[in-house]
């Protein structure tokens, strides 16, 4: 079974600390994804990385920083929390797609967090 | 750019009644389309898939057709459980390791 985990369920911090968001799989997989999850806007991928210490902007990179030094680990990083960033943020993982076979993301229970 | 639009929810259903969520897309070239569930403190995971046009994807009970013609990729279910609910997200990916996912509808099934 793929495990996704994540390092905290529940999160509260304040406002300019910095935030770690840790997430580890046990499949080794290359891909590993940080979306943020906000009721009316579905999901949003904030980063992208496709293997050690190789990253790539996602569509809401501002304000995120991404740390995967290990292949099974990938972090997210708020440098200054902010309230706006406020919201249930996803891990997901997935061997990379190969020809037209694509490979499911497995995802995470998510992290909520909450800037005070 | 590629996007998918699906239906706002909440729905909210009888036990048993059918269960259609609306979903269609704008891509460019071949997309493959997927629904994923979340259930109520998981994260998300894969219900079912389709990768070229008039494929079906079933899984559990629940079917999507990929129609090409009218861009669409609509989620059914004969007969809904309570354990049914959840946030059901269509998405697509063209062809690359990224998924462009909807904004999510919630069903709520009553006993």
């Amino acid at each position: 079974d793929v495990k996704v985990t994540q390092s905290s369920r529940y999160l509260v911090k304040r406002t300019g600390e910095k935030v770690f968001l840790e997430c580890v799989q046990d499949m080794d997989h290359e891909n590993m994804f940080w979306y943020r999850q906000d009721p009316g806007l579905g999901l949003r991928l904030i980063y992208f990385s496709y293997d050690v210490k190789m990253k790539e902007k996602g569509d809401i990179p501002e304000g995120y920083s991404v740390s995967r030094e290990k292949k099974e680990r990938f972090s997210l990083i708020l440098e200054s929390a902010s309230t706006n960033q406020t919201s249930m943020y996803l891990c997901a993982s997935s061997f990379p797609t190969s020809g037209r076979t694509y490979n499911e993301q497995f995802f995470g229970p998510g992290t909520r967090l909450t800037v005070l | 750019g590629d996007s998918v639009t699906q239906m706002e929810g909440p729905v909210t259903l009888s036990e048993e009644a059918f269960l259609t969520i609306n979903c269609t897309y704008t891509a460019t070239g071949y997309p493959s389309l997927f629904w994923y569930v979340q259930y109520p403190g998981e994260g998300l995971q894969l219900l079912l898939k389709a990768t070229k046009a008039d494929d079906k994807g079933s899984n559990k009970g629940f079917e999507a057709t990929y129609r090409k013609e009218t861009t669409s990729f609509h989620l059914e279910k004969g007969s809904v459980q309570v354990s049914d609910s959840a946030v059901y997200f269509c998405a697509l990916s063209g062809n690359t390791d990224k998924l462009i996912f909807g904004t999510g509808t919630r069903l709520q099934v009553f006993p």
